[in-house]
């Protein structure tokens, strides 16, 4: 079993909602990510957060608003989606600064934006 | 650019042959390496971390790097129908372990 644990699994919201994903670690990791995936796509990366602090941002639209309230804890606020949106989204967790260092990913969260 | 190479696949097998799955990279300075399991619809599950030349067995797989030719691999011995799935190839690049994935493997293993 995981030990990064994301809620909710699933998520339908409007364009006009606003609503959070949630991601929680208890590994000990300083270093906390979300992804996006499309279907048939591999994982893309949106946000990397390292001790709390947000080191990459990959030009992630502002409809998409990460927050790290504290080291276990990792939050992706949502506002204003579009449709094409909907995708898996995946929190993950690390170390940071060891070899190798090894990315560990939640169960994600399926977002439907209609 | 960054760029990790697996072929899409599908890659077919019967049960019980060796899967071996490949990937290629571009960037010299990439340090780890890793191989992912994803079945449909759920989330990328590790399988192997490599990060010296050679080989790295565990259970059935077996993860082999090769530096020189910046090439990695995935043997999976003895392959069973549970490991139908999608592998996902990966390298770290960068100072705080951001992944590069290849676009991942299909592997079914037919009875």
């Amino acid at each position: 079993d995981t030990e990064v644990t994301q809620t909710p699994k699933h998520l339908v919201m409007g364009m006009t909602n606003k609503k959070s994903l949630k991601c929680e670690q208890h590994m000990g990791h300083r270093a906390m990510y979300w992804y996006k995936q499309k279907a048939k796509k591999p994982p893309e990366l949106m946000f990397v957060y390292s001790y709390e602090k947000l080191s990459i941002n990959e030009s992630v639209p502002s409809r998409f608003s990460p927050e790290c309230p504290n080291s276990s804890l990792l939050n992706l606020h949502l506002h204003a989606l579009q449709p094409e949106d909907s995708a898996l989204y995946l929190c993950a967790s690390s170390q940071v600064g060891t070899v190798p260092n090894t990315i560990y990913f939640g169960e994600g969260s399926w977002l439907t934006v209609v | 650019q960054k760029e990790v190479e697996q072929n899409s696949g599908p890659l077919s097998v019967p049960e019980g042959a060796i899967a071996s799955l490949n990937c290629t990279y571009s960037d010299r300075g990439s340090q780890s390496f890793f191989w992912y399991r994803q079945y449909s619809g759920k989330s990328p599950e590790l399988i192997m971390s490599i990060y010296s030349n050679g080989d790295k067995e565990d259970g059935r797989f077996t993860a082999q790097l090769n530096k020189a030719s910046q090439y990695v691999s995935l043997l999976i011995r003895d392959s069973q129908p549970s490991d139908s799935a999608t592998y996902l190839c990966a390298v770290n690049t960068e100072g705080y372990s951001t992944l590069t994935f290849g676009k991942g493997t299909m592997l079914l293993v037919s009875p």
